[in-house]
């Protein structure tokens, strides 16, 4: 299957400083990507959903101007947690599909993950 | 709104032991149900899915029903190997959501020799 690059896997910063993640689709071109979130014991949860070229598409109550994404091209997605918090520690991962008409077949290939944990 | 609600591991088996794993949702529309596994270290990739009720989704030795009369699609397996240590997330995605997917909360895996 298609391979979905995340970098880093894991990542420690300070409080206050902020945080790059990436999310590159090696093999494929990737109009829309997807950035979920995933607190202990709890579900992915969906955090924004990126298309290229233009902005990002926020869920409610993500606040867009703390997680900054930019889809520059159609195989690099990055996530930027701005001003990090010990509180926005937690599991990372996006997700890719190809381009072309969605259909019930087409799947979704994901990231390996980043573990961001902000002390 | 849409939910999935999956057991809590980890789940301890022998090998060759029977799996499986529970996954249950709620659900506003129609959509596909979606077995997905993360090997530790890798991305999750798709292990199997359905579209529509009473289909059945099998992979690697993996079957999911989907069942609409009591809103699951449990997870199983007659044998399970070392190798199929990992996490299982169950999701549930809608055609016209353009691969958005909602997940349970995954299930750890671990199986002993």
């Amino acid at each position: 299957g298609a391979v979905v690059s995340q970098h880093p896997s894991w990542v420690i910063c300070k409080s206050g400083t902020s945080v790059k993640i990436e999310c590159r689709s090696l093999d494929f071109q990737a109009t829309t990507m997807f950035w979920y979130r995933q607190f202990p014991k709890q579900s992915l949860m969906l955090m924004a959903t990126s298309n290229e070229g233009s902005k990002a598409t926020y869920e409610q109550g993500v606040e867009k101007d703390k997680f900054l994404i930019n889809h520059a091209s159609l195989t690099l997605s990055t996530l930027t947690v701005t001003s990090a918090h010990p509180e926005d520690s937690s599991f990372y991962i996006c997700s890719a599909r190809s381009s072309g008409r969605v259909t019930t077949n087409t799947e979704a290939f994901f990231g390996q993950g980043t573990r961001l944990t902000v002390v | 709104g849409d939910s999935v609600t999956q057991m809590e591991g980890p789940v301890t088996l022998s090998e060759e032991a029977f799996l499986t794993i529970n996954c249950t949702y709620t659900a506003t529309g129609y959509p596909s149900l979606f077995w997905y596994v993360q090997y530790p270290g890798e991305g999750l990739q798709l292990l199997l899915k359905a579209t529509k009720a009473d289909d059945k989704g099998s992979n690697k030795g993996f079957e999911a029903t989907y069942r609409k009369e009591t809103t699951s699609f449990h997870l199983e397996k007659g044998s399970v190997q070392v190798s199929d240590s990992a996490v299982y997330f169950c999701a549930l995605g809608y055609n016209n959501a353009g691969n958005m997917l909602t997940f349970g909360g995954g299930t750890r895996l671990m199986v002993k020799p």
